[in-house]
């Protein structure tokens, strides 16, 4: 199974919410990854998680926070976010972060009013 | 810094032709090289990852090969079909450091019946 997944599909939110995304892999990997990608662009990294810890965060704000609960589940907190933050939001896996493949969700489409 | 440069942005041929997208970096102390299909609102789909060691690698219809002095990978599809239609993005990897795939401006690729 390389299947990664990710929840909800479609998100549309307003600048004052709290939401959550989810991702999850069940392929024993143990680096997750959280991409952002804009319209007619490439995806661009947010945040390594590896062994459940936390590796890189690319300069993200602080309205988006990241959580690995386990080995399997990665969450992207959401909070106070704005219309600018519209985009895909990927999740990625792989075994490890010596340049192992990565394995991509199908995305979050996230509108934000 | 890692630029990567994909050419041409967008490629529309009629099915049945073989044809080369190209993929050229400025940094070439690349550990490997990968890459990627996705179609419309979806996610990466990874399809050939090249070691910096390696010449080409060969998937079905596709052959990817690398140059890393000359900064440059040609991804090969034979016999294209409609199926074919999506958008293509390299990624590179550095060999020092994390190694972050940066990726390339991709090339949006229409097969028509």
């Amino acid at each position: 199974d390389t299947e990664v997944t990710q929840t909800p599909k479609h998100l549309v939110m307003g600048m004052t919410n709290k939401k959550s995304l989810k991702c999850e892999q069940h392929m024993g990997h143990r680096a997750m990854y959280w991409y952002k990608q804009k319209a007619k662009k490439p995806p661009e990294l947010m945040f390594v998680y590896s062994y459940e810890k936390l590796s890189i965060n690319e300069s993200v704000p602080s309205r988006f926070s990241p959580e690995c609960p386990n080995s399997s589940l990665l969450n992207l907190h959401l909070h106070a976010l704005q219309p600018e933050d519209s985009a895909l939001y990927l999740c990625a896996s792989s075994q490890g972060l010596a340049g192992d493949t990565q394995y991509f969700g199908p995305g979050t489409r996230l509108t934000v009013l | 810094k890692q630029e990567v440069t994909q050419i041409p942005a967008a490629l529309s041929v009629p099915e049945g032709e073989n044809l080369v997208l190209n993929c050229s970096f400025t940094d070439s102390a690349i550990y490997n090289l990968q890459w990627f299909r996705q179609d419309p609102g979806k996610g990466l789909t990874s399809l050939l990852l090249i070691q910096s060691s390696q010449r080409e690698q060969t998937s079905g219809r596709l052959n990817a090969s690398l140059d890393k002095s000359s900064g440059r990978s040609t991804l090969y599809i034979a016999a294209s079909q409609p199926g074919d239609s999506a958008t293509y993005l390299c990624a590179v990897r550095r060999s020092t450091g994390f190694q972050k795939l940066v990726f390339g401006t991709g090339t949006r690729l229409l097969v028509s019946p």
